[in-house]
């Protein structure tokens, strides 16, 4: 089954405790993004990656770091987590369709910061 | 960067009726302009799409309008139902999508009965 898909799914963490959220798919897609969704902003792009090792920022990058080691994994890095990152989080993945690349959502994660 | 305003961010109708949710964008380079649907507790999910070179689209009772010159494009939902109760946003990309989407802030689509 194509999917994308996030661990954990929820998370309730302690301010400055270091965190990795996980994305995987299995669809081949070269191109991922990550977004935050928070009430009454929409979804926020963080950071995305158009192929291996090849990175860059979205409009809220300040506090994420990610990595692209694999074509299938993305994952978010929090070093520091602070409660303004609290948030539900969507990974992504797109594949070019009728000239268009078709973002494809992960499940979310959700995660608050005390 | 890319900005796009959505209105309005709730939107009451009768079941039957049509909806209208309009989007403006500030970059004239944005050519690809998807909507999606999001149910609570669920993910975003693409339910119409239009590029640039394109001024409207239909998929059955979901239609999308595209005016480049004026930076505004649309979603009409003709014969609402139950179901169609979510929130929906618009979003634009100047590379169909390829380095992500930049979002509006969403409307909330309540279908009354």
């Amino acid at each position: 089954e194509a999917q994308v898909t996030q661990n954990p799914r929820y998370l309730i963490t302690v301010t400055g405790k270091k965190l990795t959220v996980t994305c995987s798919q299995n669809m081949n897609h070269e191109y991922m993004s990550w977004y935050r969704q928070d009430p009454g902003l929409g979804l926020r792009q963080i950071y995305y990656s158009m192929n291996v090792e090849v990175t860059d920022k979205g409009d809220v990058p300040e506090g994420y770091k990610v990595s692209r080691k694999e074509k299938r994994n993305f994952p978010l890095i929090l070093e520091s987590p602070s409660p303004n990152q609290t948030s539900l989080y969507f990974c992504a993945s797109s594949f070019l369709s009728n000239r268009a690349y078709e973002q494809y959502f992960g499940p979310g994660t959700r995660l608050t910061v005390t | 960067g890319e900005n796009v305003e959505q209105h309005p961010s709730t939107l009451s109708v009768q079941e039957g009726d049509s909806a209208v949710i309009k989007c403006t964008y500030s970059d004239s380079a944005s050519n690809y302009f998807p909507w999606y649907k999001q149910e609570l507790g669920k993910r975003p999910q693409l339910i119409i799409d239009i590029r640039s070179n394109v001024g409207e689209k239909k998929d059955q009772r979901i239609a999308v309008t595209l005016n480049k010159t004026a930076k505004h494009f649309s979603l009409h939902i003709t014969e609402t139902q139950p179901e169609d109760s979510a929130v929906y946003f618009c979003a634009a990309s100047r590379r169909g999508g390829a380095d992500g989407l930049t979002f509006g802030k969403g409307t909330h689509l309540i279908i009354q009965p």
